[in-house]
């Protein structure tokens, strides 16, 4: 099936730093979304993006919907140790629940 | 709330035996729920889409009399690993979208099969 291409695939970053990743479609898609899987558990969600062009926080992170509806990025501040795990970006079509899953991005940080 | 679990979350079976994974939904009701493989250090990817009352929708290339797929209430769905092979070993996953014409879909925290 489809995949989302993500990069960087993985990241070796020190506690304090920023994160950004991205995640990039030859399709658009009407919602985007953002999942942390820690080893040995379902994903759990990070930020749910709308509409095109949307900037949305959650505490530390930060992910925009892109305007060409093809891609788009989360941040992450002032990284800590717990950040450790596997990024995945997800998109929808909007004409079924079906989400597509990016290829995953695996952050790790030292302290 | 949004609290989806499965069950087992790790079972160990011999070649050719079939194995039932449980999704449920603890407070929600989930007119669709999705089942998911991930091999190691690859991404999810998406099995079938299970409709309460109705017949699982499969992905190209899954094959339906192989993973059976109940979702007999509006709280759970089962999915059966008929006659294993160790080619099936994989972490199963589902999600739960629910009644109200929510957007997200939540996940179950997966469940490891291994086939000797």
């Amino acid at each position: 099936g489809q995949q989302l291409n993500q990069s960087p695939q993985s990241m070796f970053i020190q506690e304090g730093e920023d994160v950004s990743m991205n995640c990039t479609s030859s399709s658009i898609f009407n919602t985007w979304l953002w999942y942390k899987q820690d080893p040995g558990e379902g994903p759990v969600l990070l930020i749910a993006l709308y509409k095109a062009g949307e900037l949305t926080s959650n505490g530390r992170l930060t992910a925009q919907f892109g305007i060409t509806r093809k891609d788009s990025f989360l941040n992450i501040s002032a990284s800590i140790p717990s950040d450790v795990g596997i990024y995945f970006c997800a998109g929808n079509t909007g004409t079924a629940s079906k989400l597509t899953f990016g290829t995953g991005t695996r952050l790790q940080v030292t302290l | 709330g949004a609290v989806v679990s499965q069950h087992p979350s790790r079972v160990i079976c011999k070649s050719g035996t079939s194995v039932k994974i449980e999704c449920r939904s603890l407070d929600f009701q989930a007119t669709t729920m999705f089942w998911y493989r991930q091999f190691p250090k690859k991404s999810l990817m998406l099995m079938a889409t299970s409709n309460e009352g109705s017949k699982a929708t499969y992905e190209q290339g899954v094959e339906k009399d192989k993973f059976l797929i109940n979702h007999a209430s509006l709280t759970l769905s089962t999915l059966t690993v008929t006659s294993a092979h160790p080619e099936d070993s994989s972490f199963y996953i589902c999600s739960a979208k629910g009644l109200a014409g929510g957007r997200e879909q939540f996940f179950g925290p997966g469940t490891r099969l291994t086939v000797l």
